[in-house]
């Protein structure tokens, strides 16, 4: 059965203050690894996808990293516009089922 | 764009009544999902369609029913609601075929059982 598990659970930055968030995964032949940042009453909006190993993505302040076991997204100077709840899922290679890991709450404090 | 639009935003029920919440998209896309999301739990998956005439469980499929109606419009049915129900529900849509598969989300129903 496919895993997702996210660390930390939550993470408070000063703004400026650089960290990383975690995402281990185990899933049967990977087909893709997704990124979405959640707004509190909202949806999840799509950040970011990675495929293989090594592949990196970026986005503003954002940095995505993958190897075959685990994520990190990389947060760079944060501001305070960067507080949110950062989600990760899977997409094994057989089925359509998008498996989430529970989410790391980022607040960033100016 | 609309992307996917879910209805209603907010419902409260009452112990055993049923409702339907709706979904649609516009995005031509093949596969839709429904999940719930529930403080410390993360999104878990109650039912998906691959393509428009299929439908599968998902890991909490329990105390729920799924319609796909056509291409667009992806239904979700609480027949005799529980607080356990009690839950803020996302639907979501993805293009299996293509080469970027990641779901794009409605902005929520947050459901209230009382």
């Amino acid at each position: 059965e496919d895993q997702v598990t996210q660390s930390p659970e939550a993470l408070r930055l000063q703004e400026g203050e650089s960290s990383s968030l975690n995402c281990s995964y185990t899933v049967s032949g990977l087909r893709g690894l997704f990124w979405y940042r959640q707004d509190p009453g909202k949806g999840p909006e799509f950040l970011f996808t990675l495929y293989s190993a090594g592949e990196e993505k970026e986005k503003e302040r954002l940095k995505a990293t993958l190897t075959k076991k685990e994520s990190f997204l990389h947060i760079t100077a944060p501001k305070p516009e960067d507080s949110a709840t950062y989600l990760c899922a899977v997409r094994a290679a057989a089925g359509n089922k998008l498996t989430f890991g529970g989410g790391t709450r980022v607040l960033v404090k100016p | 764009n609309a992307g996917v639009t879910q209805t209603p935003k907010f419902q409260v029920l009452k112990t055993g009544q049923s409702m339907t919440l709706q979904c649609a998209q516009d995005m031509n896309h093949n596969s839709m999902y429904w999940y719930r999301q529930d403080p410390g739990m993360g999104l878990r998956l109650i039912y998906y369609s691959a393509s428009e005439g299929t439908t599968d469980k998902g890991e909490v499929p329990n105390g729920y029913n799924v319609s796909r109606l056509n291409k667009r419009e992806f239904s979700l049915r609480l027949e005799s609601a529980a607080p356990s129900q009690t839950s803020v529900y996302f639907c979501a849509s993805s293009d299996q075929g293509a080469m970027n598969t990641e779901a794009f989300f409605g902005q929520g129903t947050r459901l209230t059982v009382v």
